[in-house]
């Protein structure tokens, strides 16, 4: 079954130091996501990635955030210079569509990659 | 703004019903979702159901939604070891590609 994929699975970095997370989308999707849970806290949105642009972000998503698709199967996230407070679990999702009465709405999601900032 | 709450946590015994709440604020939301997360998995969609249904059944699972009061809830029947894991409640509405998740219920199994 195809599946969403994200490395690494687990990262441990200094603050000020810049980060990558990668994410291998299903490959038929169209639609990207990143999504992040603070250990404790809820699951938030934090940018949409359509025909190789943002499409929608939240205000959690400010200029240290970037997203990327290098190729066409990578999907990726930078942070630039990380801060504390970005700890936490970081989720990649991708969608066929964006509308669930199509049912191909429905959001895949990776596995997560945990970021630690010391 | 948008909001979704969950309880954190919840126990029940094997072959029991477990329900899960959730509570959303935003009247206008036209689809919520049950997501669940497994042990060192991704979330997983379980179900979802459109704002205009008050019910929706699929197999073990029964969804019920009480639009006035801006309740979801996710009841499993027969509930199993399998069953054990984080349930996230979510909604969506149309004109934004973003998913409102609540932190997530931790719904345990006892054998």
């Amino acid at each position: 079954e195809p599946e969403v994929t994200q490395t690494p699975s687990h990262q441990v970095t200094q603050m000020g130091q810049e980060v990558i997370l990668r994410c291998v989308p299903i490959s038929n999707h169209l639609y990207f996501y990143w999504y992040r849970q603070i250990l404790g806290q809820k699951v938030e949105f934090l940018v949409s990635f359509y025909n190789n642009e943002i499409s929608e972000k939240s205000e959690i998503f400010d200029d240290q955030f970037s997203v990327e698709r290098p190729d066409g199967s990578n999907f990726t996230l930078k942070i630039r210079s990380t801060k504390l407070e970005d700890s936490a679990m970081y989720f990649c999702a991708s969608s066929v569509s964006r509308d669930p009465i199509l049912n191909t709405g429905e959001l895949f999601f990776g596995e997560g990659s945990r970021l630690t900032v010391l | 703004g948008e909001d979704v709450e969950q309880s954190l946590f919840l126990s029940v015994r094997e072959g029991d019903s477990s329900v899960i709440n959730c509570t959303y604020t935003d009247s206008s939301s036209t689809y919520l979702y049950w997501y669940k997360q497994e042990p060192g998995a991704g979330l997983q969609l379980l179900t979802y159901i459109f704002s205009n249904m008050d019910m929706k059944q699929d197999q073990r699972l029964t969804v019920l939604l009480n639009k006035k009061d801006k309740h979801l809830s996710l009841r499993i029947a027969d509930t199993q070891t399998g069953d054990s894991a984080i349930y996230f409640c979510a909604e969506s509405k149309a004109g934004t590609y973003k998913y409102i998740f609540g932190t997530g219920t931790r719904l345990k199994v006892l054998a």
